[in-house]
């Protein structure tokens, strides 16, 4: 079975210091990877899609940045945290062909405060 | 882009009673349909979903429905527990684009 891990599960930072987040995928290849912010109380913002390795989209033009350095790792990076980058930042993945194509599961999360 | 509207914003039913939660969207080349729950401070889960060909799909208390034509589709939660108290999120996805577009969710609340 496919499971899908994100760490660190809190994290809190002062502005203008780096971050990395780390997403992990088991049980499948190929698959494609997300990756959603959510502020308190409110829906998902995504932020990158990716459809392979190398290939990132960017949906919100800001100061992250993802990575996806292979097939089933995908990072999302600031090199300098704003006040307005906390939230809970979720990563998600689906598959591409198969018939649960478009189905998209999360992982449990990181709850970044910058302070 | 895809626009999806979900109505209501929040949700208050006695225990036993019936929930619905409605969507709306805009892409008529949107052929998928989920439906997550996100209790708090967890990642959302798939519940159910439903894709283009389809009108309809139920699974034991919970069922779906799409109107193509209308560009809407509904969450529909029988005999409602307090366990189903969480945030219920619709969304629509798009094969071609390969994302998905999110309602901004529903906070469901089911009073003992």
């Amino acid at each position: 079975s496919q499971t899908i891990h994100q760490w660190p599960a809190t994290l809190v930072q002062p502005v203008g210091s780096p971050l990395s987040l780390e997403c992990t995928v088991e049980g499948t290849s190929n698959p494609n990877l997300y990756w959603y912010r959510q502020a308190a109380g409110r829906g998902l913002q995504l932020l990158f899609y990716s459809v392979g390795i190398g290939q990132i989209s960017s949906e919100v033009p800001q100061n992250l940045s993802a990575s996806r350095p292979q097939d089933r790792q995908f990072i999302l990076s600031s090199k300098k945290l704003l006040l307005s980058d906390s939230g809970f930042y979720l990563c998600a993945w689906s598959a591409v062909r198969t018939s649960g194509i478009g189905r998209q599961f999360f992982g449990p999360g990181t709850r970044l405060t910058v302070l | 882009g895809e626009n999806v509207e979900q109505h209501p914003s929040t949700l208050s039913v006695q225990e036993g009673d019936s929930a619905v939660i409605k969507c709306t969207y805009s892409d008529s080349a949107s052929n998928y349909f989920p439906w997550y729950k996100q209790e708090l401070g967890k990642g959302p889960q798939l519940i159910i979903d439903i894709r283009s060909n389809v009108g309809e799909k139920k699974d034991q208390r919970i069922a779906v429905t799409l109107n193509k034509t209308a560009k809407h589709f509904s969450l529909h939660i029988t005999e409602t527990q307090p366990e189903d108290s969480a945030v219920y999120f619709c969304a629509g996805y798009n094969t071609n684009a390969g994302k998905s577009t999110f309602g901004d969710g529903t906070t469901l609340t089911v009073k003992p």
